[in-house]
C-alpha cells in the first residue's frame, strides 16, 4: 500500500542552525501540507502546497519558514535559523484531490525535531 | 479568533458502552475531518464529510456534521479496548486550505 515516508526520523540541532525535513507524498498526490504537533499538544497546520506553489500558510510559518518541491517526489520543509521553540514532531501529509475519497489526507510517521 | 473545540478532552469509559465525542467550531465550513492518533503514532484519517448532514460510519464509529449549527460529532458504538487513542477533529474555513484542529480528545476504553 503506498504511504507518505519522512526522513530523518530524529533530528537535533543547535539553536540557530538550519534544518531541512524530507518528505515523499504518495506518487499520484497533487496536494501537500506540513503540521507540527508539541509534544501532548494540538496538531498545528503550518502550510499547504498545491501545483508547486503554497496555497495557504498559517501565522506560524514566518520567514523562516520555506518549502519547496525540487523535483516530482520530495517536498521539503526547510527552518533557516531554528529556535527552541521549534522542538516539536513535524508531520507530512498528502492528498489526491478535492472531492469524496480523494479528500482523505495520509500523513508520514513523522520527523521529531529537538532544538538545543 | 477561529476556535475548533472538542469536549470531552479526556474519556474514560468500559468497553461495550457507547459515548459521543463533539466538535464545535466557529467559522463557516462544510469541510471536516476525523482523525486518530496513537501515543508516539501519526495521525490516521478517519472520516471525510464534505455537506451539511453527512454521515459516515466504520465499524463501531459514526460520524456526522451538521454545517449550520457549527458541529460534528464521533459517536462510539460498544467500545473496545483497541479504540483507546486520542481523537482530533479538523475543519477548513470556507475559502481557504487550512485545517484548524481541533484540541483532541483522549479516549480510554477500560477492559
Amino acid at each position: 500500500e503506498p504511504e507518505v515516508t519522512q526522513t530523518p526520523s530524529h533530528q537535533v540541532t543547535q539553536m540557530g542552525q538550519e534544518v531541512i525535513l524530507r518528505c515523499v507524498p504518495i506518487s499520484n498526490h497533487l496536494y501537500f501540507y506540513w503540521y507540527r504537533q508539541i509534544l501532548g499538544q494540538k496538531v498545528e497546520f503550518l502550510v499547504s502546497f498545491y501545483n508547486n506553489e503554497i496555497s495557504e500558510k498559517s501565522e506560524i510559518f514566518d520567514d523562516q519558514f520555506s518549502v519547496e518541491r525540487p523535483d516530482g517526489s520530495n517536498f521539503t520543509l526547510k527552518i533557516r535559523s531554528t529556535k527552541l521553540e521549534d522542538s516539536a514532531m513535524y508531520f507530512c501529509a498528502s492528498k489526491e484531490g478535492l472531492a469524496g475519497i480523494q479528500e482523505t489526507q495520509y500523513f508520514g510517521p513523522g520527523t521529531r525535531l529537538l532544538v538545543l | 479568533e477561529l476556535k475548533v473545540e472538542q469536549n470531552p478532552l479526556f474519556l474514560s469509559m468500559q468497553e461495550g458502552k457507547n459515548y459521543t465525542i463533539y466538535c464545535n467550531y466557529s467559522t463557516t465550513s462544510d469541510r471536516l475531518y476525523w482523525y486518530r492518533q496513537d501515543p508516539g503514532k501519526s495521525l490516521e484519517s478517519l472520516f471525510v464529510l464534505l455537506s451539511n448532514g453527512a454521515v459516515k460510519q466504520e465499524g463501531r464509529l459514526m460520524a456526522s456534521l451538521d454545517t449550520k449549527a457549527r458541529l460534528s460529532t464521533l459517536h462510539i458504538t460498544a467500545a473496545v479496548h483497541d479504540l483507546s487513542a486520542t481523537y482530533f477533529c479538523a475543519v477548513v474555513p470556507s475559502g481557504t486550505y487550512k485545517y484548524i484542529f481541533g484540541t483532541g480528545t483522549r479516549l480510554k476504553v477500560l477492559a
